[in-house]
């Protein structure tokens, strides 16, 4: 199985930091990784797939990079919405989840 | 729009079974798979398994296998899961989710709202 390890697990942050999570797979998975944001009591939601695409309607502060093990998401401008925790998923084969960073409020 | 909108929370008792349903509409369902991730109380995401809505072929987690189905029904647009043999340790919100593919490769891109299950004696 294909693991994926998040860091950090926590964060905490301003709104208008820049921030950025790693995400490192446990072999290859080419570009074939996603993110998405989960608030409390609700289910995630699609920010990138295939590393840097952003998904529609996804705000621009939002970016992904990376290839083959090692991933990054960037917010380059917190705003208030944007705390939450944020999944890495690989989906080169089958799926498998990061363990989640969770964004908090400095 | 799309939209999956899931069955309601559910308490079973340790060695039940529980099925949870997942309606799906704004799109045409059979041109995309239903995949089932859950997440137990202040955990991740674990990713379940996979049905394609139109062949009705599945692909299951490892650890699951034997205890979890999934099915369709075309004609309601709606997907299930099957989870036998409860445990205590299967407590958690089940979420569907619409697969998105490029070629082999999928993801989820739309979510359900999420179903919980609780099992407790």
């Amino acid at each position: 199985d294909i693991q994926m390890t998040q860091s950090p697990s926590t964060l905490s942050a301003s709104v208008g930091d820049r921030v950025t999570i790693t995400c490192r797979a446990s072999q290859s998975i080419s570009n074939w990784l996603a993110w998405y944001q989960q608030k409390p009591g609700k289910a995630p939601k699609l920010l990138i797939y295939k590393t840097s695409s952003l998904e529609s309607g996804v705000p621009s502060r939002f970016s992904g990079s990376g290839s083959g093990t090692e991933f990054t998401l960037t917010i380059s401008s917190l705003q208030p919405d944007d705390f939450a925790t944020y999944y890495c998923q690989q989906y080169n084969i089958y799926y498998t989840f990061g363990q989640g960073t969770k964004l908090e409020i400095k | 729009q799309v939209q999956l909108v899931q069955s309601g929370a559910e308490v079973k008792k340790p060695g039940a079974s529980v099925k949870v349903s997942c309606k799906a509409s704004g799109y045409t369902f059979t041109s995309f798979g239903i995949s089932w991730v859950r997440q137990a109380p202040g955990q991740g995401l674990e990713w379940m398994g996979w049905i394609s809505a139109y062949y009705g072929n599945t692909n299951y987690a490892q650890r699951l296998q034997g205890r979890v189905s999934m099915t369709t029904d075309t004609s309601t647009t709606t997907a299930f899961m099957d989870l036998r043999s409860l445990r205590s340790d299967d407590t958690a919100v089940y979420y569907c989710g619409r697969n998105r593919c490029s070629g082999g490769n999928c993801y989820i891109d739309y979510w359900g709202q999420g179903t919980l299950v609780t099992v407790s004696s």
